[in-house]
């Protein structure tokens, strides 16, 4: 099994261009989840998806939007990138029982310039 | 406050050493509390979890919850120079419905070991 699977794994933008980060996950989770990681700030939630055709947001949702097309799938999007959204960007999944432990997939490290 | 407090270190320990990793957390609705490991420019891997207070081993790791303390531990026993990274605690916090939970992270302590 690959687990969580990301891409791309880098990427550079300049100011105001946008992307979409893609996720995958073939462990049947119901739930995923959008982190970023920035020095000094340890992991910050973006946005979640408890199941399939439900999203929310996390701690630091302003400049994103997601989608959950399918129960494998994740996806964050950066409408009009700023360089305060340069860093490492993890995605999340979890059985959604028990413990609730969240499984990460590589990262993709956003350049913003 | 922060609702967890993790020392970012660095932390350094000649081969062999016993580590101690700590958390401290404020949030007395924590349940299930977890330890990830984390290497250079990787995603965080999950170490071990554990459910309320109580130790839990697996192999060279222990896991330690003290709640009434609101202190959580992981100790790594004949600590190699593999065990070098990133040392990241998170506990369950928001029910978030459909069973999953929000995650609450230390900020990780550096370790590294030397040969």
């Amino acid at each position: 099994n690959a687990g969580v699977t990301q891409t791309p794994k880098f990427q550079v933008l300049k100011t105001g261009q946008s992307m979409t980060l893609q996720c995958a996950q073939d462990m049947n989770h119901n739930s995923m989840y959008w982190y970023r990681q920035d020095p000094g700030m340890g992991l910050r939630l973006i946005y979640y998806s408890a199941s399939e055709g439900t999203t929310d947001k996390g701690e630091v949702p302003n400049g994103y939007n997601v989608s959950r097309l399918n129960k494998r799938e994740f996806s964050l999007r950066l409408e009009s990138a700023a360089p305060s959204q340069t860093s490492v960007y993890f995605c999340a999944s979890s059985e959604g029982v028990g413990a609730g432990t969240q499984y990460f997939g590589p990262g993709t490290r956003l350049l913003v310039l | 406050q922060k609702e967890v407090e993790q020392d970012p270190g660095p932390l350094s320990v000649p081969e062999g050493a016993i580590v101690s990793l700590n958390c401290t957390y404020s949030n007395s609705a924590f349940q299930y509390f977890m330890w990830y490991r984390q290497y250079s420019r990787k995603g965080p891997e999950l170490l071990m979890y554990t459910y309320s207070s109580g130790n839990k081993e697996d192999g060279r790791f222990t896991a330690q919850v003290d709640k009434s303390s609101k202190y959580i531990s992981l100790f790594i026993r004949d600590s190699q120079p593999s065990d070098s990274a990133t040392y990241l605690c998170a506990m369950s916090s928001t029910y978030s419905g459909a069973g999953s939970y929000q995650l609450t992270f230390g900020k990780g302590t550096k370790l590294s070991v030397i040969p």
